[in-house]
C-alpha cells in the first residue's frame, strides 16, 4: 500500500516571503499522480497543484511550484511571494495511475501541514 | 470540472439518531467517495461508491453503520446510523476530474460537521 508522509505538523511564513512545504511518499509503481490540496479554515477543500510521474517537469501554478523528485519519492510544494489567504492546511496526496484493482481512483493523503502567514 | 453540494452543512443530532448527507455533482461523474475527517486532521476514506454497484468499505467501516447509496451519476448520500459521540466529525464527499482520460485530481463537497450529543 501506498503512504504519504508530512513531516512538518505545523509551518509559518512571513507575508511576502517564500515557504516550502515537504512530501515523501512510498510506492512501487511507476506511474501515478500526486497533488497537493489546500483546505482553509472553511473545511473546502481546494486543489492547489497536480503532477503526473511520468512528467519530470515540474508543475506549476502561479506563486505554487512543485520540486517533485522521483527516485527520491519526493514532492515539495513552494509558495512564492506568500498571501494572507494562504493560510491553511495543506494536504499531499497520491493517486496510483491504475484503472483497476483494488485501490484504484482512491487518494491516499499525507497528515497535513498547518500553514500561518504572519503579517 | 465538477462541482459538488452538499448537504447539511452542519448538524447536532441526539445519540442513537441516523443522519443522511446528501452529495450532488453537477456532472455525471464514475466514483464518489466518502471521507471522515477529525478537525485539524488529515481525510479518512470510508467508502467509494460506484452507480449500479454496492459501495466499497475500507477497513473499519460497514454498511450497517454507513450505508451508502448511489442512485444514478450525479448523486449520492451516506447515513451514519445509530451515533454515537465517537461519529462526531467532519464528513465529506469527493469526486473525481478529468481532463479527456486522464485524472486531473478531485472535486470535494464543502463537508458535514456533525456533532452527536
Amino acid at each position: 500500500a501506498q503512504t504519504v508522509t508530512q513531516s512538518q505538523p505545523e509551518m509559518s511564513v512571513q507575508e511576502a516571503e517564500t515557504v516550502t512545504l515537504s512530501c515523501t511518499y512510498d510506492t512501487s509503481e511507476s506511474d501515478y499522480y500526486l497533488f497537493w490540496y489546500k483546505q482553509p479554515p472553511s473545511r473546502q477543500m481546494i486543489l492547489v497543484i497536480r503532477q503526473e510521474a511520468y512528467k519530470q517537469q515540474n508543475a506549476t501554478e502561479n506563486r505554487f511550484s512543485v520540486n517533485f523528485q522521483k527516485a527520491a519519492k519526493s514532492f515539495s510544494l513552494k509558495i512564492s511571494d506568500s498571501q494572507l489567504g494562504d493560510a491553511a492546511m495543506y494536504f499531499c496526496a497520491y493517486r496510483s495511475a491504475q484503472t483497476t484493482g483494488a485501490g484504484s481512483y482512491q487518494l491516499t493523503f499525507g497528515k497535513g501541514t498547518k500553514l500561518s502567514v504572519i503579517p | 470540472s465538477a462541482v459538488i453540494s452538499q448537504k447539511p452543512s452542519r448538524d447536532i443530532c441526539q445519540r442513537g439518531t441516523s443522519l443522511t448527507i446528501q452529495c450532488q455533482v453537477d456532472s455525471q461523474v464514475t466514483m464518489m467517495f466518502w471521507y471522515r475527517q477529525q478537525p485539524g486532521q488529515s481525510l479518512t476514506l470510508i467508502a467509494t461508491a460506484n452507480q449500479g454497484s454496492e459501495a466499497t468499505y475500507e477497513s473499519g467501516f460497514v454498511i450497517d453503520k454507513f450505508p451508502i447509496s448511489r442512485p444514478n451519476l450525479t448523486f449520492s448520500t451516506l447515513t451514519v446510523s445509530n451515533m454515537s459521540p465517537e461519529d462526531s466529525s467532519i464528513y465529506l464527499c469527493s469526486a473525481e476530474r478529468y481532463r479527456g482520460i486522464a485524472n486531473y485530481g478531485y472535486t470535494f463537497g464543502s463537508g458535514t460537521r456533525l456533532t452527536v450529543v
